[in-house]
């Protein structure tokens, strides 16, 4: 099974934090993507990457920056954190050309 | 721009009732999923279609290609079916490499009471 991990379930920092959401799969899949999801609104494309030290925008890239080092793993920073990034972030991947996405369990981020 | 809609937004049901929810996207596609959500978080793929219908136990999806148009459908729905139910397309990219990238409908949120 593929198996997407996210480092925190649940995480509250305060305004102006340094903050990394680290996601790391198990499928050697080329493709991986960070969401943001927000009531009303859906799942949003924040970053995605689709090799190791490459990465693309997605809709919403303000306020967040990632890194891909290693294949298995790709990190969302925050770099000063602010409380409309209050949100629940969901990291994904898949095989370069497939459109199956495997979900990681989410983590809740709150900006106080 | 390349769209999803989703409807309703919010749909509550008694159990045993055949549920539709409805997913129109704007223009043509490479794939469409149904996808749930269960409350904490994980989000499971459903069904992935391109044309017709699939069919898995209580749960069928359709889709109609000219009116970019698909349907989830539970018959005989239980408490359990109660989730968030979320379209996602992939729209179609000539000449280029999608990269897998998918545009979400909004959910349905889907509450089945005993």
């Amino acid at each position: 099974d593929v198996k997407v991990t996210q480092s925190s379930r649940y995480l509250v920092k305060r305004t102006g934090e340094k903050v990394f959401l680290e996601c790391v799969q198990d499928m050697d899949h080329e493709n991986m993507f960070w969401y943001r999801q927000d009531p009303g609104l859906g799942l949003r494309l924040i970053y995605f990457s689709y090799d190791v030290k490459m990465k693309e925008k997605g809709d919403i890239p303000e306020g967040y920056s990632v890194s891909r080092e290693k294949k298995e793993r790709f990190s969302l920073i925050l770099e000063s954190a602010s409380t409309n990034q209050t949100s629940m972030y969901l990291c994904a991947s898949s095989l370069l050309d497939s459109y199956e996405q495997y979900f990681g369990p989410g983590t809740r981020l709150t900006v106080t | 721009k390349n769209e999803v809609e989703q409807s309703p937004q919010n749909l509550t049901a008694q159990e045993g009732e055949f549920i539709t929810i409805n997913c129109s996207y704007s223009v043509g596609i490479s794939a469409l999923h149904w996808l749930q959500q269960h409350p904490g978080g994980g989000i499971v793929s459903l069904f992935m279609l391109s044309s017709g219908k699939k069919k898995h136990g209580r749960l069928i999806a359709t889709i109609n290609i000219q009116e970019k148009h698909s349907s989830l459908h539970i018959t005989a729905s239980h408490p359990r079916d109660s989730a968030v139910y979320i379209c996602a397309v992939a729209f179609f990219n000539a000449g280029g490499t999608s990269y897998g990238k998918l545009t979400f409908g909004q959910g349905t949120i889907l509450t089945v009471h005993p």
